[in-house]
Formats: C-alpha cells, sequence, structure tokens
C-alpha cells in the first residue's frame, strides 16, 4: 500500500508570495493533519481534516490555511509569506478511529 | 494546555550500549502516548505507543511503559545499533474519544551511535 505522499518536496518562495502544499493520503485514510517543523519550535500542529471539513485547528495565523476533497486530497495555503514561514511541512494521515498517524516525507520550504 | 517534556540532546552512546531518553507529559485525562523516529531526510515513523496506564509499547528493540503515577513514558533500548542513529520524538494525543487527531510533539532528541 502507498504511503502518505507530499509535493513539491521542495519548495523556495520570495517574501510577500503565496504557496500551496499537497498532501495524499494512504488509500482508505479520512483524516489528514498537517504540522510544521522548525528547529526552534520543533513539530507544532496546524489544522486536521476529516471528510471535508476542518476539525481542529492549531494556534497558527490566518495566513495559513487549508482544505480537503473529497478523495481525502488535502491542501495547504499559506498567504504572505514571511521568513519566519521556512519549515519542514508535514501532512499525516489517519484510519476514522486509529489512534495513529503516518506521515508523509515533507515539503522543506524556503522563504528568502 | 497539553504538553510534552522530554530530555534534551544530543545523545551519543558506543553500539551495543543501553539508551533512555526521558519524556513526561501534562495531560487532562487519559491521553495516548507515542514515540516516533525521524531518519535525516524523512519525515515521521511511528516507532510504538500505548494507550492507557501500564500498557507497554514495544517494537524493533524499543520499549516504553505508560507510567501515569508520574506521567512519564522513558523510552528504552538494551543495546542500540548504528542503525538506530536517528531523531526520536515523544508525543501525546489527548484523550477525547477518538475524534481528534491533534498530536502534541516533545522537542525531539538526537540520538548519536558510534560503531
Amino acid at each position: 500500500k502507498a504511503g502518505v505522499t507530499q509535493t513539491p518536496r521542495y519548495l523556495i518562495k520570495t517574501r510577500g508570495q503565496q504557496v500551496t502544499l499537497s498532501c495524499s493520503p494512504i488509500s482508505g485514510h479520512r483524516s489528514v493533519s498537517w504540522y510544521q517543523q522548525t528547529p526552534g519550535q520543533g513539530l507544532q500542529f496546524l489544522f486536521e481534516y476529516f471528510s471535508e471539513t476542518q476539525r481542529n485547528k492549531g494556534n497558527f495565523p490566518g495566513r495559513f490555511s487549508g482544505r480537503q476533497f473529497s478523495n481525502s486530497r488535502s491542501e495547504m495555503n499559506v498567504s504572505t509569506l514571511e521568513l519566519g514561514d521556512s519549515a519542514l511541512y508535514l501532512c499525516a494521515s489517519s484510519r476514522a478511529g486509529s489512534y495513529e498517524q503516518y506521515f508523509g516525507p515533507g515539503t522543506r520550504l524556503t522563504v528568502t | 494546555g497539553d504538553s510534552v517534556t522530554q530530555m534534551e540532546g544530543p545523545v551519543t552512546l558506543s553500539e551495543e550500549a543501553f539508551l533512555t531518553i526521558n519524556c513526561t507529559y501534562t495531560a487532562t485525562g487519559y491521553p495516548s502516548l507515542f514515540w516516533y523516529v525521524q531518519y535525516p531526510g524523512e519525515g515521521l515513523q511511528l516507532l510504538l505507543k500505548a494507550t492507557k496506564a501500564d500498557d507497554k509499547g514495544s517494537n524493533k528493540g524499543f520499549e516504553a511503559t505508560y507510567r501515569k503515577e508520574t506521567t512519564s513514558f522513558h523510552l528504552e533500548k538494551g543495546s542500540v545499533q548504528v542503525s538506530d542513529s536517528a531523531v526520536y520524538f515523544c508525543a501525546l494525543k489527548e484523550d477525547s474519544g477518538g475524534s481528534n487527531y491533534k498530536l502534541t510533539f516533545g522537542k525531539g532528541t538526537l540520538l548519536t551511535v558510534n560503531p
């Protein structure tokens, strides 16, 4: 069974631009969560989607948004990029009712 | 809110040494506890889990026991290998009846095992 895939793997953007990251969960998984990983703050929860609805949201500004499609694929968008948004963005998927999350390899975003 | 505190690294050991990485947590109710491992350039992999008090999670020679009385979930391995070199994260999922998939992570501990 294919794992969680994220595209692109690497991205370089300029301050003020916006970016969209994509995540395809494991087949049959309906929950998709997003995390930001930085050396200073570690792993921080962004949001979680289930059946196209946002169920949980972390403490990030409104510049960070996401959505989920009917096939469970998810996208996250960051508008008006700041240097501090440089990070590894990880997506994780879960089966409904399971305690386990499966992570993708991440998208490395660099903002210059 | 919920939080996880794990020992600061880096930790450097020789092959076949005993490993302990301490993890304590603060949470209401009965959270589920996890250890994840991240190899260089990769995402996180679930190493082991425990969902209730006194449960012992184990995988690939690693073990951790859910201790509610001390709010701890320390990771141990009796004999580490060079291939165990990675960053280890302790994490919890709050007790919310299965409808909340938010994980709260510790800062991570870098383990380096030398031959």
